[in-house]
């Protein structure tokens, strides 16, 4: 099965840029979603099909993808952006979901 | 706008079974799918499975096959999420989130958006 790699942890001053990558097998041929979950509550979509912002998300949220690694770029971090970031493909072979292991960002 | 309500929290014993329910609201319920993702204490998000509120058809993570059932009831608009011979690591929170699947030349891809706030189920003895 397919198998997406993110760091457990980034660190980031406030003000500065966030990078959270997400490695996969030729994961630039699929789409990489990505969701933040606080503490005690439910995930929320932040970015879809790679780069792509829902209504309501900050335009300092930002993905790309490509070869092996997909990136959320959190720009000009804020201390109310940490948070746990899930990366997620769907394996069109299994007709599965697969997530990412996740990674705590922490605004120091 | 777009929500999902899940049902409250239950504590059951092992090999007991337990029955989730997610109900919908703000958009039109036979237009998407039903997913849903369980999430262990201190652990990331696991995908259990989705069901298509059109016409039914579902699909299960393998490791949860033969002991999850997902229905819908498109009357009311809710989705459920069944789970039997439960045991200590079935502890979870439970989630749904509806399923925005699109079909591309490439291959498909889907993601989940929104989510429902979550049932912890919690398995002891």
């Amino acid at each position: 099965s397919y198998v997406l790699t993110q760091p457990p942890s980034v660190s980031v001053a406030p003000g500065k840029t966030a990078r959270i990558t997400c490695g996969g097998n030729n994961i630039g041929s699929k789409s990489v979603h990505w969701y933040q979950q606080k503490p005690g509550q439910a995930p929320v979509l932040v970015i879809y099909y790679d780069s792509d912002r829902p209504s309501g998300i900050p335009e300092r949220f930002s993905g790309s993808n490509s070869g092996n690694t997909a990136t959320l770029t959190i720009s000009r971090v804020e201390a109310g952006d940490e948070a746990d970031y899930y990366c997620q493909v769907w394996d069109s072979s299994s007709d599965h979901a697969v997530f990412g292991g996740g990674t705590q960002l922490t605004v120091l | 706008q777009v929500q999902l309500v899940q049902s409250g929290a239950e504590v059951k014993k092992p090999g007991a079974s337990v029955k989730v329910s997610c109900k919908a609201s703000g958009y039109t319920f036979t237009s998407y799918g039903i997913s849903w993702v369980r999430q262990a204490p201190g652990q990331g998000l696991e995908w259990m499975g989705w069901i298509s509120a059109y016409n039914g058809n579902t699909n299960y993570a393998q490791k949860l096959q033969g002991r999850v059932t997902m229905t819908t009831d498109t009357s009311t608009s809710t989705a459920y999420m069944e789970l039997r011979s439960l045991r200590s690591d079935d502890t979870a929170v439970y989630y749904c989130a509806r399923v925005d699947f699109i079909t591309m030349v490439q291959g498909a891809t889907a993601w989940f958006d929104p989510w429902g706030q979550g049932t912890l189920v919690t398995v002891s003895s």
